[in-house]
């Protein structure tokens, strides 16, 4: 099974602040890599797949990027409404699976 | 708009069955993988289960395989999850979702999810 390694676990930031979340893949995943947001109480939303493509609908402040083993997802700006718990998951290879999470608190 | 809408799940005993349920609706619902994942409390998510549009391809992560079956009704447009000889380690919100590049795919839509517990 590949493994993602997803850091930091969590983050306190501020209204503007930058907020950047690395995943790191035990294996090449080429670029199979997507991201997702979770609100508590919540399921996932879609934000970024392909590891660097926007989801249709989701704000311009997120963005992602890497191939291979290792990849970053940042949000520029950071706004009240994207508290949450962020995943990243590769579906290079089955079993699919998700990194451990990162909470981001304000 | 799309919709996934999950229903089903409960309190169980462990070693007993249960059948999760997920109606969709706003796509075309044959053109699609559809594909199970689930949260325990607290914790990160997990996949489970994927199905082929036409549900003869099927894929499942280890530790539920031989006890959970995924199948869908693509003229009720609906996918289930019958999950037997339940574990207290399967307690979870499961969530149904959709596949939109075959059994290696990101998940576009999610429902809402229905929580299982498997307590005595």
């Amino acid at each position: 099974d590949i493994q993602m390694t997803q850091s930091p676990s969590s983050v306190s930031a501020s209204v503007g602040d930058r907020v950047t979340i690395t995943c790191q893949a035990s294996q090449d995943i080429i670029n199979f890599l997507s991201w997702y947001q979770q609100k508590p109480g919540k399921a996932p939303t879609l934000l970024i797949y392909d590891a660097s493509n926007l989801e249709t609908g989701v704000p311009s402040r997120f963005s992602g990027s890497g191939s291979g083993i290792d990849f970053t997802f940042t949000i520029t700006s950071l706004q009240p409404e994207d508290i949450g718990t962020y995943y990243c998951q590769q579906y290079d290879n089955l079993p699919l699976t998700f990194g451990g999470g990162t909470k981001v608190e304000i | 708009e799309v919709q996934l809408v999950e229903s089903g799940g409960g309190l169980v005993q462990p070693g007993g069955s249960l059948r999760l349920s997920c109606a969709a609706s706003g796509f075309s619902f044959t053109s699609y993988w559809m594909t199970w994942v689930r949260q325990a409390p607290g914790k990160g998510l997990q996949w489970v289960a994927s199905i082929k549009q036409d549900g003869t391809e099927k894929n499942y992560v280890d530790s539920v395989e031989g006890r959970f079956i995924i199948s869908r009704d693509n003229a009720k447009n609906s996918v289930s999850l019958q999950m037997n000889s339940l574990r207290v380690e399967d307690t979870a919100v499961y969530y149904c979702a959709r596949a939109p590049f075959g059994r290696g795919s990101y998940s576009d839509y999610w429902g809402q999810g229905t929580l299982v517990t498997v307590s005595s």
